[in-house]
């Protein structure tokens, strides 16, 4: 069936170090969302990517999404130990009138001090 | 303005048994949508509300239903508890109900369930 997939599933990085998931759809997406959820916490909200070939920034982190709207990346330049987490991709997919938001399996990110 | 809440943080059920978990969305919102977060399965979207309505619904068995009340809050209801079952289950809150999936979702803390 219909899929996001994400990888890698687990990333450890030294702090100051860049860190990148990747997200990649079996469908063409009308959007593409990220979330980042801390241990122990909840999905928080990060960007929402809607235009092909679209690329946001936030401070250090990198959002782009792919000129064909079945992949997406985010970037981390020089993680911090706030960076820790669980980074999620999630993309709408419709069925008939159905519609259900996909979400990628995560990665999760360690920063080393 | 206060956050998504959820009740009860933690449950522990036997097989075979019901449960009822509750969301009270963000004051204003009136799109509830249910997921359920397990390590080997990851979110997986269980159905949205929205004016009282299911307009959305993943593939979850029957024995999982929800409903919306006139104030937004929302239930979900799982009968017959299963082993497999047990999971974080979570409430996400939206302003509005868009047809594209690209509202921005506000989720609450979780309800554990633990299904002995």
């Amino acid at each position: 069936g219909q899929q996001v997939m994400q990888i890698p599933q687990y990333q450890h990085v030294q702090e100051g170090e860049d860190f990148t998931t990747y997200c990649n759809s079996s469908t063409t997406l009308s959007n593409i969302q990220w979330y980042k959820q801390r241990p122990g916490g909840h999905p928080v909200f990060l960007i929402q990517l809607v235009k092909s070939g679209e690329v946001k920034k936030q401070k250090r982190l990198t959002f782009q999404f792919g000129e064909a709207k079945k992949n997406s990346s985010l970037h981390i330049t020089a993680t911090q130990t706030t960076d820790v987490g669980t980074y999620f991709c999630a993309g709408p997919i419709r069925a008939g009138n159905n519609r259900k938001l996909i979400w990628g399996l995560g990665t999760s990110l360690a920063v080393n001090p | 303005k206060a956050g998504v809440t959820q009740t009860p943080r933690y449950l522990i059920k036997t097989r075979g048994q019901q449960v009822t978990l509750s969301c009270s969305p963000i004051s204003g919102h009136r799109s509830v949508s249910w997921y359920q977060q397990t390590p080997g399965q990851g979110l997986q979207f269980l159905f949205e509300y929205f004016s009282e309505t299911q307009r959305n619904k993943g593939n979850f068995p029957g024995r999982f239903s929800g409903r919306q009340f006139s104030n937004s809050r929302s239930e979900m209801n799982v009968s017959t508890l299963e082993l497999g079952d047990s999971a974080l289950y979570l409430c996400a809150s939206s302003l509005e109900y868009s047809r594209l999936g690209d509202n921005e979702q506000f989720f609450g803390p979780g309800t554990r369930l633990t299904v002995l």
